[in-house]
This record gives structure tokens, C-alpha cells and sequence, in this order.
């Protein structure tokens, strides 16, 4: 089972890129990297999801180096909207392990 | 629009009285979860459906059971509630395999208080 970490929080402003790292030092081989976004008092949001080196969609890039041991959600130039807990999930292909890291709660300053 | 819906959004129990929480999706998907979350926390996952296969995590306690009549539907029953049951409870479904490859749609959340 893949131990997942985080960090706690992380402070930005409007306008700037921000990255966040995920760790998963025991992620297995066929483990998917997946990144969601949750406010308050709603469920969790898919944000984009990798398996290895970068994938870009309209809103996030994820960052995969070749050892798969940890990952980097990048978003860019952030707004107060994007201001949530931003979730790294790694899972298995087979099922049942699924593991969300702790959170990272962004918070994004005018 | 297709969607995940909880119900109800709040549910208020007394300790000890069984209770359940409905789910229901638009979606079509084949695999339904339960996760449970506290506050401050992650979410956690209980258990979830592939099709109509049952698959517990194997930290879920006996308290803690789920049925799925069809495809549209999947309940959470909670047996006796404690104090330490009370958290948001999210519902989620996806299509395929029950895998990390798959997107998760997220319901609302029914946030539960025992009293």
C-alpha cells in the first residue's frame, strides 16, 4: 500500500504558477497518479491523472519523473477561485488499494 | 446533466440507531464507491461495487455494510453508530474497472452527526 504525503498548506497569489509535490515512495507498478480539487462541503473534483513523465490538459500539467516516486500538479497562473485542498490519489490497476494523500490546502491571495 | 446524487445532504442520528445513506447516479457507471470522510481528512475508502460484486477494504468495520440493488443505486447502511462515525460520507462512481486509471465522480456528500 503507498504511503502518500503532502504538504499541509501552501500560500499564493493571483496570477502566479503554483506546484505542489506529492510523495509516493511505494507506489506499485501498475499505481495511476491522480490529482483532485475539493471545497468545502462538496466531494472532490478530478483535476488530471498520469502514469508517467507529463501529461497537460486545460487546467493542470502533472509531472512524473522516471522514478514514479513522487509527482508534481502544476497549475498555472491561479485565481482566488482555485483556492480548495488538492488531493494526490495513487491506485492500483487491480482495484481495491486506493490512497489519498493527506490534502494540501491552497490558499490564493489578492 | 449526469450526475452523483446524495441522499439526504444532512442526516442526524442517535447513537446506536441504525441509519442509512442513498446514492444514485445518471451516470451509467459500473463501479460505485463509499468513502468516509472526517474532518480535516482525506477521504477514506470503505468499500465499493463492480457491478454487482462486493469488494470491502479490509480496515472497513463490520459496522459498516453497503447494498446495491441495481445499477443506479447504492446504500450505505451504518449498523449502530458511534460518536467516531460522524463525517461527511462520499459516494463515487466510475466507468470500467474499479482501478486507479479511472476518473471518480464525487456526489455531494451526506454529512452525518450522531448524537
Amino acid at each position: 500500500l503507498a504511503k502518500i504525503t503532502q504538504p499541509i498548506s501552501m500560500d499564493s497569489y493571483e496570477g502566479q504558477e503554483v506546484n505542489i509535490t506529492c510523495s509516493h515512495n511505494n507506489i506499485a507498478t501498475n499505481d495511476y497518479i491522480t490529482w483532485y480539487q475539493q471545497f468545502p462541503s462538496q466531494g472532490p473534483r478530478f483535476i488530471i491523472q498520469g502514469y508517467k513523465t507529463k501529461v497537460t490538459n486545460e487546467v493542470a500539467s502533472l509531472f512524473i519523473p522516471a522514478d514514479r516516486k513522487s509527482s508534481t500538479l502544476s497549475l498555472p497562473r491561479v485565481s482566488l477561485s482555485d483556492t480548495a485542498v488538492y488531493y494526490c490519489l495513487v491506485g492500483s490497476g487491480a482495484g481495491n488499494m486506493l490512497t489519498f494523500g493527506g490534502g494540501t490546502r491552497l490558499m490564493v491571495k489578492p | 446533466d449526469a450526475m452523483v446524487i446524495q441522499n439526504p445532504r444532512y442526516q442526524v442520528t442517535q447513537f446506536g440507531k441504525p441509519v442509512t445513506l442513498s446514492c444514485s447516479q445518471t451516470l451509467n457507471h459500473n463501479v460505485m464507491y463509499w468513502y468516509q470522510q472526517k474532518s480535516s481528512q482525506a477521504p477514506k475508502l470503505l468499500f465499493h461495487y463492480y457491478d454487482k460484486d462486493f469488494n470491502n477494504e479490509a480496515d472497513t468495520p463490520d459496522n459498516f455494510q453497503s447494498r446495491r440493488p441495481n445499477t443506479s443505486f447504492c446504500f450505505l447502511d451504518i449498523r449502530s453508530p458511534g460518536l467516531g462515525d460522524a463525517a461527511m460520507y462520499l459516494c463515487a462512481t466510475s466507468r470500467g474497472g474499479a482501478g486507479g486509471n479511472n476518473e471518480q465522480f464525487f456526489g455531494p456528500g451526506t454529512r452525518l452527526t450522531v448524537l
